[in-house]
């Protein structure tokens, strides 16, 4: 069955230095998101991206925080510095097309000390 | 942005009990989804809905899109152990940006044998 990958699982780092996180979506979905989901929260949209375009960042801290799909495939979202409040999962997800059902990856544990 | 409101916040139930829970928006919304999300892990899809009145089941669960497209709910039947998780529902309406999905806060449900 296919399914959206992520990498790494689990990240430590410390504040002010450089996160990167990797997302590979099922194949085929031309629209892929990423999402930032606080313990005892909803997931919230950071960006989201049709084909290389991004559609949507409004949500996305552009002072730190960067998104790229250069091919239109795999993605990666990086923070640059980070923060003691960026601690949280990243979660990358997929559809078809926008407006098509979403389907997730296991997601990014960040704990910044 | 656009609010969802998702009740009961947690619930604790005797194994083969039925559970319902509910989400509403302050906006109509086109589609509706249920996920189902475990400890550190990303969420995984449920039920999705397209339109409103559907009534759309998956094994014990069955969720339904209200008449007024500003909620939707999720009914379990007969809860086992592994039902044991936080549903969250989503709803996509239209933006400046385009299509979107808003999450709710998320209901936790505990069963015990």
């Amino acid at each position: 069955e296919a399914e959206v990958a992520q990498s790494p699982r689990y990240k430590i780092t410390e504040k002010s230095q450089a996160v990167a996180f990797w997302c590979d979506p099922i194949s085929g979905h031309a629209t892929l998101y990423w999402y930032r989901q606080i313990l005892g929260q909803g997931p919230e949209l950071l960006v989201q991206f049709q084909d290389e375009s991004v559609v949507d960042d409004s949500q996305l801290p552009k002072d730190r925080f960067s998104a790229e799909r250069l091919k239109g495939v795999d993605s990666t979202l990086k923070i640059q510095p980070a923060e003691l409040g960026d601690s949280a999962m990243y979660l990358c997800a997929s559809s078809r097309g926008q407006g098509n059902e979403q389907f997730f990856g296991p997601g990014t544990r960040l704990t910044v000390l | 942005g656009q609010q969802l409101n998702q009740s009961p916040q947690s619930m604790f139930i005797q194994e083969g009990e039925d559970v319902s829970m509910n989400c509403t928006s302050s906006s109509i919304f086109n589609t509706w989804l249920w996920y189902k999300q475990d400890p550190g892990e990303g969420p995984v899809l449920l039920i999705a809905l397209y339109k409103a009145g559907e009534l759309t089941s998956n094994g014990r669960l069955t969720a339904q899109f209200g008449i007024t497209r500003k909620d939707s709910f999720l009914n379990i039947s007969a809860s086992i152990p592994s039902d044991v998780g936080i549903y969250f529902c989503a709803g996509q309406g239209y933006t400046n940006t385009g299509n979107q999905f808003y999450f709710g806060t998320g209901t936790s449900l505990t069963v015990i044998p």
